[in-house]
């Protein structure tokens, strides 16, 4: 069966450093992978999304993440942190016969501190 | 709407209650989602519509978890006698296709 986790329950990073929040999947086949940002009392928001191509993925917000088969992993990096980059971070996998059934993570809470 | 509606934002149930939760999907679009998101975890999926067909709802707990989506717009979430177990945030999500969801910001249901 599919599964993602994310090793990291919180990060706290400073305003202005680096952010890699990692995630690491299983799946059968070649996966569709996703990171998502919810604020409090906010729905999910959708960052990036890997279907296949180029591994390297850009998003909103300044984010990118890449997808390496060989470790099974999609890490979420930012080279400078916002204060407004505090939220929790689900990365998923598509599952599922038309591969929009997510299966996601536990989630990782970011904080950043200035 | 600008995005997917969800009410009531909160509900409190006592046990054994019936709930009825609501999603008003972005307009036009044909898949419609419902995922369960239990506190400190990620969301977990229930079921999912295409238009009016439910494709797939493996997810849904229990026989007493029921959806419907009759016209292909607004869907219900039903759950009935509720227990403990079923506090959680209810999430809605819509999409035109396969790629982007965008989720509504969830119903909140406590079950006392």
């Amino acid at each position: 069966a599919q599964s993602v986790t994310q090793p990291d329950i919180h990060i706290t990073v400073s305003e202005g450093a680096s952010l890699e929040l990692r995630c690491n999947y299983s799946y059968g086949a070649t996966p569709y992978l996703f990171w998502y940002v919810q604020s409090p009392g906010q729905g999910l928001q959708l960052l990036l999304k890997y279907f296949s191509g180029d591994t390297l993925v850009q998003g909103i917000k300044g984010f990118e993440a890449e997808f390496k088969r060989s470790q099974s992993s999609f890490n979420l990096r930012k080279p400078s942190v916002h204060w407004s980059d505090a939220a929790e971070y689900f990365c998923a996998v598509g599952a599922g016969e038309y591969g929009n059934k997510l299966v996601f993570g536990a989630g990782t809470i970011l904080r950043v501190k200035s | 709407g600008a995005g997917v509606s969800q009410s009531p934002r909160y509900k409190v149930a006592k046990r054994g209650q019936d709930v009825a939760l609501r999603c008003d999907p972005i307009s036009g679009h044909v898949s419609l989602f419902w995922y369960q998101q239990a506190l400190g975890q990620g969301p977990e999926f229930l079921t999912y519509f295409q238009n009016e067909a439910q494709l797939d709802k493996s997810g849904l707990p229990s026989d007493r978890f029921f959806a419907e989506r009759p016209e292909g717009s607004v869907s219900t979430l039903k759950i009935q006698r509720t227990q403990q177990e079923d506090s959680a945030v209810y999430l809605c999500a819509s999409s035109l296709g396969n790629e982007k969801l965008f989720f509504g910001s969830g119903t909140q249901l406590s079950v006392l």
